[in-house]
Order: C-alpha cells, then sequence, then structure tokens
C-alpha cells in the first residue's frame, strides 16, 4: 500500500530537548516536506527537498533543521524545541514537482512544555 | 504563487451536488488547480487537479473557467463522510515545489 509514515503521532517534550519527527514513504517519491498547522493558519511549509541531498526553507524554517540522506526517508529535526513549536505536522512526498498527487501522512500532533 | 479565495464554509445536504468555489485571479500559465480535503486532522487526501480542462475521476468533478480565474470542485452525491474543510491550491508544474494552503472552506453535509 502507498503510503507516507510518520512517527511518532504524539509527543509531549520539554523545552530544549532535541527531538526528530521522522518520515517514510515507500513510493520512491522524489519530492518530500513538512508542513505544520496551527488553529486560524492553515498549513504552512517548512521545509522541502526535491532530491537527495537537496533541500530549501518553507514559509517557516526558523527552529527547524531536514535532512534528505536516502530517497524514502525526510527526517524533521527539531534541536531545541520552544512552545510555539507546539503544533500538528504533517510529511508529504510527490512523485514529481508539479502536475501530480501528494500523499500526506496521518501528522504528529507535538506538545512543547 | 498565486493565492486562492474560498467560502469558510458550506452546508450541503446529503445526496445532493456539493459545489465549492474557488477564486484564483492570479494564476499564471503554468499552475495547476488542486483540490485536497483535511478530515478533522488527518493528513490532507488529494481529490482532483487540473490545469485548463475540466478533469473527473471517482470522487469528484473539476470545474475551471476558461480565463482560469475560478474553479468549482463538484461532488455529485455528498455523504456524511465527505464532511471536511477542502483546499484549493495553485502550484506551479517546474521550479520550486510547493504548496500554499489557505484556510480552505469547511463542508458540512447534512443528513
Amino acid at each position: 500500500e502507498a503510503q507516507v509514515t510518520q512517527n511518532p503521532r504524539y509527543l509531549i517534550t520539554v523545552t530544549g530537548k532535541k527531538l526528530t519527527v521522522t518520515c517514510s514513504q515507500n513510493m520512491n517519491h522524489e519530492y518530500m516536506s513538512w508542513y505544520r498547522q496551527d488553529p486560524g493558519l492553515g498549513l504552512r511549509q517548512i521545509y522541502y527537498s526535491m532530491n537527495v541531498e537537496v533541500t530549501d526553507k518553507g514559509d517557516v524554517p526558523e527552529g527547524y533543521k531536514v535532512s534528505r540522506k536516502e530517497k524514502r526517508n525526510f527526517p524533521l529535526i527539531l534541536e531545541s524545541p520552544s512552545p510555539n513549536q507546539t503544533s500538528l505536522y504533517f510529511c508529504a512526498s510527490s512523485l514529481r514537482q508539479g502536475g501530480g498527487e501528494a500523499f500526506f501522512g496521518q501528522g504528529t500532533r507535538l506538545t512543547v512544555v | 504563487d498565486a493565492k486562492t479565495t474560498q467560502p469558510p464554509s458550506m452546508d450541503c445536504a446529503e445526496g445532493r451536488a456539493a459545489n465549492l468555489p474557488c477564486n484564483h485571479s492570479t494564476i499564471s500559465g503554468n499552475e495547476y488547480v488542486y483540490w485536497y480535503r483535511q478530515i478533522h486532522s488527518q493528513g490532507p487526501q488529494y481529490i482532483i487537479h487540473g490545469l485548463k480542462n475540466n478533469e473527473t475521476n471517482e470522487m469528484a468533478s473539476l470545474i475551471i473557467t476558461e480565463d482560469r480565474k475560478s474553479s468549482t470542485l463538484i461532488l455529485p452525491h455528498a455523504t456524511l463522510r465527505d464532511t471536511a474543510v477542502y483546499y484549493c491550491i495553485v502550484s506551479r508544474t517546474s521550479g520550486t515545489y510547493k504548496y500554499i494552503f489557505g484556510t480552505g472552506t469547511r463542508l458540512k453535509v447534512l443528513a
């Protein structure tokens, strides 16, 4: 089954404690990205990757890092989480840029206290 | 990237067609129109996309005006499970891979 898998689904952590949210896709997609969703603000793109070792900032990259060492994985790293990063996070992948369907993961609900 | 404008909410009776409008008056020639929906806090789900011509699949139909400045998503026979937030997005076919999500239309299908 074609899917994007995020882990963990729920996470409560403390300010400053580094964490990684994993994202993996099994569709051999080149394009992957991370979004955060906050009430009243919709989904905003954090980072995206057009291929292995190629990443770029989205609209709200501050406080986040990503890496793309393999095509299937695109982890989101919070080096020093803060309460304003409490949000619902989604990973997405797409076969190619434009003209194609994007698949989204089920989301990771992160709370930073 | 073009921005889209959608009504914040709509109601539709179960079994009737749901017509969700979207304005994208600044759309460029190389931008597609995409529709996604999000049920509760699940990941957005792709519905349909198009460039110029009308499109239909098993889920919905997409009608794009000739000047491409607006479009309508049609769910032909809405069910309670179609209650969701529907997002209309325009995205380029080349260059930066980027979706800009607005706040969408919250569709409520009524029994």
